[in-house]
């Protein structure tokens, strides 16, 4: 299996920030990547596919860019609605994965 | 608008089974694979397995195979979970999602807790 690693498990943020979260595979996945945001008591809710594409209805200050096995989620002027955690998903090979989640916390 | 809507909460003892259900809607269910994805408490995801509605054909994590069955009825659009043999580990939010990869589209969660 594909392990995806996101190397924090938390962040702490102000309001306005820009911030940038990391997600490493274990092997190449050829852009097969997406972003997830996840808010207490809801079901994930996809950004980002194919490490860069932004799904309809997602604010523009959100980002993706990477290749190969290193990927980055970026959110411009971070927002109070923006507080939440955030998965990577390799869907390259099978089983697809997840990494540990990133979850942002206000200072 | 399509919806995947999941059904209620289960509290389960030990040793028992459960079967959780996915109703679709909103689009043709015999067009997209149904996967499920397991969150334990406080934990990230992991993939479960898929189902493909047109003709039954699964796919599962090794992980777990043994543990977790899935069908549907086409019929009524309804996909199901079947988890047995329950412990303690089985604990968490079952979601199901609809194919293809990523998953754009998601139900609300089952919890299921396993306890004495």
């Amino acid at each position: 299996d594909i392990q995806m690693t996101q190397s924090s498990s938390s962040f702490s943020v102000s309001l306005g920030d820009r911030v940038t979260i990391t997600c490493k595979a274990s092997e190449d996945i050829y852009n097969r990547l997406a972003w997830y945001q996840q808010k207490p008591g809801n079901a994930p809710r996809l950004l980002i596919s194919g490490a860069t594409s932004l799904e309809t209805g997602v604010p523009s200050r959100f980002s993706g860019s990477g290749s190969g096995k290193d990927y980055t989620l970026s959110i411009t002027s971070l927002q109070t609605e923006d507080v939440a955690t955030y998965y990577c998903q390799q869907y390259w090979s099978t089983p697809p994965t997840f990494g540990g989640g990133t979850k942002l916390e206000i200072k | 608008e399509i919806q995947l809507q999941q059904s209620g909460p289960e509290l389960m003892k030990p040793g028992a089974s459960v079967k959780i259900s996915c109703k679709a809607s909103g689009y043709s269910f015999t067009s997209y694979y149904m996967h499920w994805v397991k969150q334990s408490h406080g934990k990230s995801l992991e993939w479960i397995g898929y189902i493909d509605p047109f003709n039954g054909g699964t796919s599962y994590n090794q992980k777990f195979k043994g543990k977790a069955t899935l069908t549907v009825d086409k019929s009524s659009s309804t996909a199901y979970m079947h988890l047995s043999s329950l412990t303690s580990e089985d604990s968490a939010v079952y979601y199901c999602a609809r194919g293809n990869y990523p998953f754009a589209y998601w139900g609300q969660g089952t919890l299921v807790t396993v306890s004495a």
